[in-house]
């Protein structure tokens, strides 16, 4: 089963633009993970919050995560052609074994 | 250093049939984890090795097995293959908290 719903599930925006992801989950969590996935291939891990933190920067990329509200965000800024792609979060209870969210295909506009 | 390796890329399969995969881990990881992405979903956890035993297994009947070797690489096992099988099969492989994913094998059962 899936605990995480991504929000929304396409989005479609210009180069330069802003994309914002949200994701919700069901349980406690230890830690939460974002993901990408280019073209139905292998996932490349993008960044893991932990359960104390609020807000992680890495590049271009900035999640916050509200545990009292089961909630996380990715945020990406001045988006690029290349940053097209499916963007999955992955919730770890403390077990190691993710449990995924359904996506949101991201598609950057050239 | 390589990273997740998955064989094969690509396999197809007749219902009934049984099918074995493969992963190779990142050096220096000791844990596999399986994971099942249907078309459009995200992927959903089958089961994880440690130490060569599963440690964890997902909601998947036991057509599904698997096998963890002395030099951690895995193999994913599917009997009485179903259409409803038809995926991207991949392994992530774990030697703390984040997981990196492999390429993926698509399996296609006609």
């Amino acid at each position: 089963s899936q605990q995480g719903e991504e929000d929304p599930q396409a989005l479609s925006i210009q180069e330069g633009e802003n994309a914002t992801m949200n994701c919700s989950y069901k349980t406690s969590i230890n830690n939460l993970q974002w993901y990408r996935q280019n073209s139905g291939r292998g996932l490349v891990h993008l960044i893991l919050i932990r359960s104390n933190e609020r807000e992680k920067h890495s590049g271009r990329l900035r999640v916050t995560l509200d545990t009292s509200k089961k909630s996380s965000s990715l945020l990406i800024t001045a988006s690029r052609a290349a940053d097209t792609a499916s963007y999955f979060c992955a919730t770890d209870t403390g077990r190691r074994a993710l449990t995924f969210g359904s996506g949101t295909r991201l598609q950057v506009q050239p | 250093d390589a990273g997740v390796t998955q064989s094969p890329t690509h396999l197809i399969k007749t219902r009934g049939q049984q099918v074995t995969l493969r992963c190779s881990p990142k050096s220096g990881h000791d844990t596999v984890s399986w994971y099942q992405q249907a078309l459009g979903q995200g992927p959903q956890f089958i089961f994880q090795y440690y130490e060569e035993e599963e440690r964890q297994r997902g909601n998947f009947p036991d057509r599904f097995s698997g096998h963890q070797f002395p030099n951690y690489s895995s193999e994913l096992n599917v009997n009485a293959l179903l259409l409803g099988d038809s995926a991207l099969y991949l392994c992530a492989s774990s030697g703390g908290t984040k997981q990196f994913f492999g390429p993926g094998t698509r399996l296609t059962v006609l």
